[in-house]
């Protein structure tokens, strides 16, 4: 079975680059989403196809892709950007997500 | 504009059937390019993917709950289904429905419902 793998958390200061990873074999051959996730609340998509942003999601929000790794960056953190972040991809009939990210801005 | 909801018992005892149902608005499942998809998240968790059903009433199933999940639509009223048999406490969690918009890019998952809560507990 496929797997992504993403750092348990990552930390920045307001103002700073947060940059959050997520590995997997998957990702050669199938695009990355990414979704924000705040307490109590459902899942945002906030990148789809590896670095295409929704409408309505912010500029600062881009994605990256090289080889086994997906990079979703958040240029100029906000701490309302402060949430857990998801990657997901999908492969054959299955999809996956992986573990997901806490991003603390303070 | 798009919406979705879950519907659901919010306690169910151990080897019981989950019954669970996606009420939404907004698009049509007949649409080519739209689905609906399940997905859970146990209290502190990541989030899992479940189930999808496409507008041709073709459905995926996660490798590792394939046998106890069905995923079905009615697309008359709007209304996707998904039961999960034999349930257990580990399956406590909120579960959570998304339209699952297929085009030219592959699928993402757009829009999501605000999640129902269900536990396992005798």
């Amino acid at each position: 079975s496929y797997e992504l793998t993403q750092p348990s958390s990552v930390s920045v200061s307001p103002g700073q680059t947060a940059r959050i990873t997520c590995s997997g074999d998957l990702l050669t051959k199938k695009y990355a989403r990414w979704f924000q996730q705040k307490p109590g609340q459902a899942p945002v998509l906030v990148i789809y196809k590896d670095s295409e942003r929704p409408s309505g999601i912010p500029e600062r929000f881009s994605g990256s892709s090289s080889g086994t790794t997906v990079t979703l960056t958040i240029s100029g953190a906000q701490v309302e950007d402060e949430a857990d972040y998801y990657c997901y991809s999908a492969a054959d009939n299955n999809r996956v997500f992986g573990g997901g990210t806490k991003l603390t801005v303070l | 504009q798009v919406t979705l909801r879950e519907s659901g018992p919010a306690l169910v005892k151990p080897t019981q059937t989950l019954t669970l149902t996606c009420t939404f608005s907004g698009f049509s499942l007949s649409t080519r390019g739209m689905c609906v998809s399940w997905i859970r998240q146990p209290p502190g968790k990541a989030l899992e993917w479940l189930a999808l059903i496409d507008w041709e009433d073709d459905k995926s199933y996660s490798t590792s709950l394939k046998t106890r999940l069905t995923i079905s639509k009615d697309t008359s009223k709007n209304q996707v289904v998904l039961t999960m048999t034999n349930m257990d406490p580990v399956d406590t969690a909120t579960y959570y429905c998304a339209r699952d918009y297929y085009d030219s890019s592959g699928y993402r998952m757009d829009v999501w419902g605000q999640g129902t809560t269900v536990t396992v507990s005798s």
